[in-house]
């Protein structure tokens, strides 16, 4: 099955700095999709990147996916306290099973005054 | 407007109890979901039904039963409730899209979760 790894597993930054998580996967990725939760909240769809490689960019976080490296990364720069939460990566596995997304882990953000 | 929304929120209960938790999504969307988020966060597809027919049922265990009585709701009831299906429950909703070159794009929109405790 999908192995989808996320790094780092949690990460603090401090309020203006950038930070990337990375999201890899074990099998080709036909589509990634970066969404964040809050405590307490459903997930909030971020972004969606398609097997072939592209990059995508709204306020200040930029997702690319690096088809040859089956990876993706989430990027966001200078952090704000809003940017605080639960990122999660999920994966499209395949022809035989569309829309089954398949999650990673999730790296928790916390950003300090 | 809430576009996908879950009843109830929390949900505390004994084990060998029966309880259902419910699912409603304003959005038209033709498929809908159901995850379960243990207490490491991590997030796992139970069921997928689109147009009101099971088409993703995982390696769940019989005491789970999904049921959509029109493609708007679905329903997820859990018999002889166990201490291990203690976690968050998501339902989710999406609507195929036609995405570029030949693969399509699902993207999900999330119900706020049902916290189900059971001691």
């Amino acid at each position: 099955s999908q192995e989808l790894e996320q790094s780092p597993q949690s990460l603090i930054v401090q309020e203006g700095k950038n930070l990337t998580i990375n999201c890899t996967s074990s099998k080709t990725l036909y589509g990634l999709y970066w969404y964040k939760q809050k405590y307490g909240e459903g997930l909030i769809f971020l972004m969606m990147l398609q097997k072939g490689g592209e990059e995508k960019s709204h306020e200040k976080i930029t997702a690319k996916l690096d088809e040859k490296k089956q990876q993706s990364s989430l990027h966001i720069t200078a952090s704000q306290p809003s940017h605080a939460g639960i990122y999660l990566c999920g994966a499209d596995i395949g022809p035989d099973s569309w829309g089954k997304l398949q999650f990673g882990a999730g790296t928790q953000v916390v950003v300090t005054p | 407007d809430t576009a996908v929304s879950q009843t109830p929120k929390y949900l505390v209960t004994q084990m060998g109890n029966d309880k259902s938790i419910k699912c409603e999504q304003n959005l038209g969307h033709d498929t809908m979901y159901w995850y379960k988020q243990d207490s490491k966060k991590f997030l796992k597809i139970m069921f997928s039904y689109n147009n009101k027919e099971l088409i993703i049922n995982e390696t769940v265990p019989n005491r789970f039963s999904p049921k959509s009585p029109d493609k708007a709701h679905l329903n997820l009831h859990i018999n002889s409730l166990e201490l291990g299906d203690s976690a968050v429950y998501f339902c989710a909703s999406s609507q195929e899209i036609a995405g570029q070159g030949a693969y399509p794009s699902y993207e999900q929109y999330f119900g706020p979760g049902t916290r189900l405790t059971v001691t």
